[in-house]
């Protein structure tokens, strides 16, 4: 099946500064999304981007499909950003396109 | 608030009982997806359904069983259990595009615990 992989798998930050979550897959995908999941276990959509730019607040999302990799970057990030961050993909053809195969997430760490 | 709502949220049982989770998908979504979550595995795929029918099958046990009923509200039944297990049980819904899940929407997660 697809394989997702996400660096770096830690990451720990001073509250204000900046950082880039990158996920690599192995196939064409037809779907990609990127979440947080909070200290209390909930994961919230951040960005469903199967290819190209999206900006949210300090978030902003950018997936290359033709080179199989996409970028998460949180600026002047804040201690609530704490949390593990998933890429999660579904593959272009082949019976798994409907299913979302998750990375094994960057681990974030904000500190005050 | 993602709309996909799971009952209950925290649960703990013994090895060998049976439970039921359930979930109400958000308006409008035909698709419901079973994920299970645990410290070892990660995000795992257990099933997915569409409208009633079973779509797609991951790593979901024998002792597991699931379904989606008329409403489109879908239960997971976990049956035998064991230690192993022990895992936060979530459930998507999503409003399937062409040949592409769309995008998935998460509820807050059932946490399991089997002592």
């Amino acid at each position: 099946g697809i394989q997702v992989e996400q660096s770096p798998p830690d990451l720990i930050l001073q509250e204000g500064a900046n950082s880039t979550l990158r996920c690599n897959f192995s196939d064409s995908v037809n779907n990609l999304q990127w979440f947080h999941q909070n200290p209390w276990g909930q994961l919230i959509n951040l960005f469903y981007i199967p290819s190209g730019t999206k900006q949210n607040g300090r978030l902003s999302a950018t997936t290359v499909a033709t080179e199989r990799y996409s970028l998460l970057y949180i600026s002047s990030s804040q201690t609530t950003d704490s949390g593990v961050y998933f890429c999660a993909v579904s593959p272009m053809s082949g019976g798994s396109n409907y299913k979302l195969t998750f990375g094994k997430g960057t681990l974030l760490t904000v500190n005050p | 608030d993602s709309g996909v709502t799971q009952t209950p949220k925290h649960l703990i049982t013994a090895t060998g009982q049976r439970v039921t989770l359930r979930c109400s998908p958000r308006s409008g979504d035909l698709s419901v997806y079973w994920y299970q979550q645990s410290l070892d595995q990660g995000l795992q795929f257990l099933i997915q359904y569409y409208n009633g029918e079973e779509r797609a099958k991951g790593n979901i046990l024998e002792r597991f069983s699931a379904q989606q009923f008329p409403d489109l509200h879908s239960e997971l039944n976990l049956s035998s259990l064991e230690l192993g297990d022990s895992a936060l049980y979530f459930c998507a819904s999503s409003v399937e595009g062409q040949g592409s899940a769309g995008e998935l929407f998460f509820g807050e997660g059932s946490r399991l615990t089997v002592l």
